[in-house]
Parts: C-alpha cells; sequence; structure tokens
C-alpha cells in the first residue's frame, strides 16, 4: 500500500527481552517519528530523523531505547530489557521534507505488551 | 507539565448537529496546530491544519479556530454524521522543530 507499513501490529514479550519495532515510510518521505501511546494518553515523541542529519533523540524515555534508520528509509525502534512500563502502541510517522510544515501521516502502530 | 490539554474525555452529539472540540496549550513557541482522527486499532490520521499567523481555516465541513490571545483552539464539525465518531487528538509543532506535542484525546460520539 501507499501509506506507513509497521511491523509486527502486535508483539507479547516477557520482561526482560528485547523487542524490535520496524517502520516502512511512504516513498519519498525525507522524516520519519516515533511516537508511542501509552493507555488513556497523548502521543509522547520519541526520536526523529531527517534526511542524513543528526537524529533528534529528545524523547527517548531510556538509554534502553535505541532506533535507526537504514539507508533513509526503514526503520528499526529497539527497546532492550523490557519492563512492564514499556507496555504501550508505538507509533510511526512519515512526513515529505521538514522545509516549511508539512502534516505527519501515521501507520497502525504495534501493540506491545509486557507480560 | 502539558503543555496540549484537551480537557473532555468525551463528547456525544447527535448526527447532524455541531460537535465542538476544544484544546488549549501553554507555549507561545507553537507555530503550527493540527486535528488528527483516530479509529480503534488505526493510526491516527491528519484532518486539519492551522498556522499560529491565522485565526480561521476550513476544509469541508472541518473548521478550525484558534484564539492566540487565549491559548485555545477548536474544531467544529457541521454537520457530524455517525462516520466522525472517532478519538480527536489536537497536536502543535513548536516552530524550527518538528517533533508534535499532543493532547490525550476526546472521544466523540455521533448518535442517530
Amino acid at each position: 500500500g501507499a501509506g506507513v507499513s509497521q511491523s509486527p501490529s502486535n508483539k507479547v514479550t516477557e520482561k526482560g527481552k528485547d523487542v524490535e519495532l520496524r517502520c516502512d515510510p511512504i516513498s519519498g518521505h525525507t522524516a520519519l517519528y516515533w511516537y508511542r501511546q501509552s493507555l488513556g494518553q497523548g502521543l509522547e515523541f520519541l526520536i526523529y530523523f531527517q534526511g542524513n542529519s543528526a537524529p533528534d533523540k529528545s524523547g527517548l524515555p531510556s538509554d534502553r531505547f535505541s532506533a535507526e534508520r537504514t539507508g533513509g528509509s526503514v526503520s528499526t525502534l529497539t527497546i532492550q530489557r523490557t519492563q512492564q512500563e514499556d507496555s504501550a502502541v508505538y507509533l510511526c510517522a512519515s512526513s515529505l521534507s521538514s522545509g516549511g510544515f508539512q502534516p505527519q501521516h501515521f501507520g497502525d502502530g504495534t501493540r506491545l505488551s509486557i507480560l | 507539565d502539558q503543555q496540549v490539554k484537551q480537557n473532555s474525555p468525551s463528547l456525544s452529539v447527535q448526527e447532524g448537529r455541531i460537535s465542538i472540540l476544544n484544546c488549549d496549550y501553554t507555549n507561545s513557541m507553537f507555530d503550527y496546530f493540527l486535528w488528527y482522527k483516530k479509529y480503534p486499532a488505526e493510526g491516527p490520521t491528519f484532518l486539519i491544519s492551522i498556522s499560529s499567523i491565522k485565526d480561521k481555516n476550513e476544509d469541508g465541513r472541518f473548521t478550525v479556530f484558534l484564539n492566540k490571545s487565549a491559548k485555545h483552539l477548536s474544531l467544529h464539525i457541521v454537520p457530524s454524521q455517525p462516520g466522525d465518531s472517532a478519538v480527536y487528538f489536537c497536536a502543535a509543532r513548536a516552530g524550527g522543530g518538528n517533533k508534535l506535542t499532543f493532547g490525550t484525546g476526546t472521544q466523540l460520539k455521533v448518535e442517530l
């Protein structure tokens, strides 16, 4: 499809395990964002990639969280040694170049449950 | 410190009537405001935006109003339809950056 694609759609794992979440942005979109939504909360910014620039990691909650974007396209968000408070829906968005204003377009998210 | 607030967690409106969703913010550096609509198990869908230099933007049944002095914006949906039933998120962007700050959402239910 033409939209932002995320996988897996659901992930259940045990506390302490590492998880990897994948995002495939809309073709031609140079900006990519990760957010998470905990139960009853709004979306919380995690990290932002724009082209070849250094990513804005200011929203990552701890050093257990990391993300990379290979070849300016697909991105992977990794959570190491997962904790129960990491349970949330992780949403990826992409947009055209951030020059001026461009709305972000979201994928359907990965629902992560930590047992 | 919640910079974008949606104080009504839910709103119920009859089909055909106007829905008004409200949002308040505290950060004077926000230069764009957006509304997103979200259905269960789907990602948010962009609806409409407004620049901080404007006070109104209209797109079909959706109009966003911005009152900078009150740090308040609202989304009007006229006429409301059952398919509009969803969670609506207000979001804002601070000038020069691209991350969005979101409110906690308002669940709109449009009843027949």
